[in-house]
């Protein structure tokens, strides 16, 4: 069956500091795999996605994400955080069905 | 484009009762998703329609039950409300009938279960 483990609940980041948000899949076959933010009181917004092909993903607001079969791990990653990226993140994984993690909720510092 | 929009946004119940949810979906997409989303469980994927069929079930018990028109808008009951019912219900849809569609999430509609 598949599932998303997303091992940080909660993630501290000073602003313009670097961010990577860890995911871990479990998928029998080639997984679609998503990264999506929900901010305050908003439905999710898809940050990225990858299918196939150059496993290293660009997404929105200068997010990427890197997939890495050999560990089971879509990461997501931005060089430098700025104070509006604070939301939740969630990683998700399938198609019809998708599966969600449990969220990572990232808090900006000043 | 319009984006997903569900109706109400807002509504408490009591006990025993039940509700009906409403999802219209981007014009032209034909696959709609339902979600509940609470604290303790997370984003749990209740059921997927596309084409008015059910294509997908979550693991949830039979008081949660969807439907899909021929405009492909969307609705969702839960009969017999419960407390553990109180949360937020997603609806998403996806403009391909491929396994690969992205979903485009409406705002939700938060129910609150006294």
């Amino acid at each position: 069956a598949q599932s998303v483990t997303q091992p940080d609940i909660h993630i501290t980041v000073s602003e313009g500091a670097s961010l990577e948000l860890r995911c871990n899949y479990s998928y029998g076959a080639t997984p679609y795999l998503f990264w999506y933010v929900q901010s305050p009181g908003q439905g999710l917004q898809l940050l990225l996605k990858y299918f196939s092909g150059d496993t290293l993903v660009q997404g929105i607001k200068g997010f990427e994400a890197e997939f890495k079969r050999s560990q089971s791990s879509f990461n997501l990653r931005k060089p430098s955080v700025h104070w509006s990226d604070a939301a939740e993140y969630f990683c998700a994984v399938g198609a019809y069905d998708m599966r969600f993690g449990a969220g990572t909720r990232l808090t900006v510092k000043p | 484009k319009a984006g997903v929009t569900q109706t109400p946004r807002y509504l408490i119940k009591t006990r025993g009762q039940q509700v009906t949810l409403s999802c219209s979906p981007i014009s032209g997409h034909r696959s709609v998703s339902w979600y509940q989303q609470t604290p303790g469980q997370g984003l749990q994927f209740l059921f997927e329609y596309f084409s008015e069929t059910q294509r997908n079930k979550g693991n949830f018990p039979g008081r949660f039950s969807g439907r899909q028109f021929s405009n492909s808008r969307s609705e969702m009951n839960v009969s017999t409300l419960e407390l553990g019912d109180s949360a937020l219900y997603l609806c998403a849809s996806s403009g391909t009938s491929g396994n690969t569609g992205e979903l485009f999430f409406g705002e939700g509609s938060r129910l609150t279960v006294l």
